[in-house]
């Protein structure tokens, strides 16, 4: 079967760096997105990774390892309006999103 | 401004009321999808559009229909709702699913439905 893994709930201090990681095993691989959901809110579209490597978007990087099926999400110099669910998704073999839990990333001053 | 619209955002009825909950996009996206997210079990998919006319079922289409007449709608219909129905709804949409990079997608506002 098809399988997302990541953390259920993170938390971490203003100002510092954290990094949420996702496994996946799908049948076959054409991208892994990374979306942001506040809450009762729709989630909005983070990075996108096809190709092995980070990916460096301001404070968000993405990070992507197709042999270890593996990706994680870096937020540096957290801020409080970054407590929100980060969604990991991967697009398979038929183009269609295979969707992680999400992780619950707390915020604290 | 580009963006999916829904409605009812929300939306309290009881068990065997038909239902509509409308989606329409004004980005010229081929493909348009309908999620269901209730707590601990993430976003699951309820049935999907590729294009005009062209439906699938998604991972947990039981006591759904859809449509895509036009390009622009994809409405989900509930014929006969039940409380295990009570869930909050996305509709999405994206440019096409043929090419990784147009699969980006935008999301509606969310319909919080209760069905009492």
């Amino acid at each position: 079967g098809q399988n997302i893994d990541q953390p259920t709930e993170m938390t971490a201090t203003e100002g510092a760096i954290v990094q949420i990681n996702c496994t996946y095993q799908t049948s076959g691989f054409n991208g892994l997105f990374w979306y942001q959901q506040h809450a009762g809110e729709a989630p909005t579209f983070l990075s996108y990774n096809v190709l092995d490597g980070l990916e460096e978007k301001g404070r968000f990087s993405s990070f992507l390892s197709r042999s270890k099926g593996y990706s994680y999400l870096l937020l540096k110099e957290l801020q409080m309006k970054d407590s929100a669910s980060y969604l990991c998704a991967v697009l398979d073999s038929n183009y269609q999103l295979i969707w992680g839990a999400g992780t619950k990333l707390i915020i604290k001053p | 401004e580009a963006q999916v619209t829904q409605n009812p955002r929300y939306l309290i009825t009881v068990t065997g009321k038909k239902l509509t909950v409308t989606c329409s996009q004004n980005m010229n996206h081929e493909y348009m999808s309908w999620y269901r997210q209730d707590p601990g079990l993430g976003l699951r998919q309820i049935y999907y559009s590729m294009n005009v006319e062209v439906t699938d079922k998604g991972d947990v289409p039981e006591g759904y229909k859809v449509s895509r007449k036009e390009k622009r709608n994809f409405p989900l219909i509930l014929e006969s709702p039940s409380p295990n129905q009570t869930s909050l709804y996305f509709c999405a949409s994206s440019l096409s699913t043929s090419s990784s990079g147009a699969n980006v997608l935008t999301f509606g506002a969310g319909s919080r439905l209760t069905v009492l």
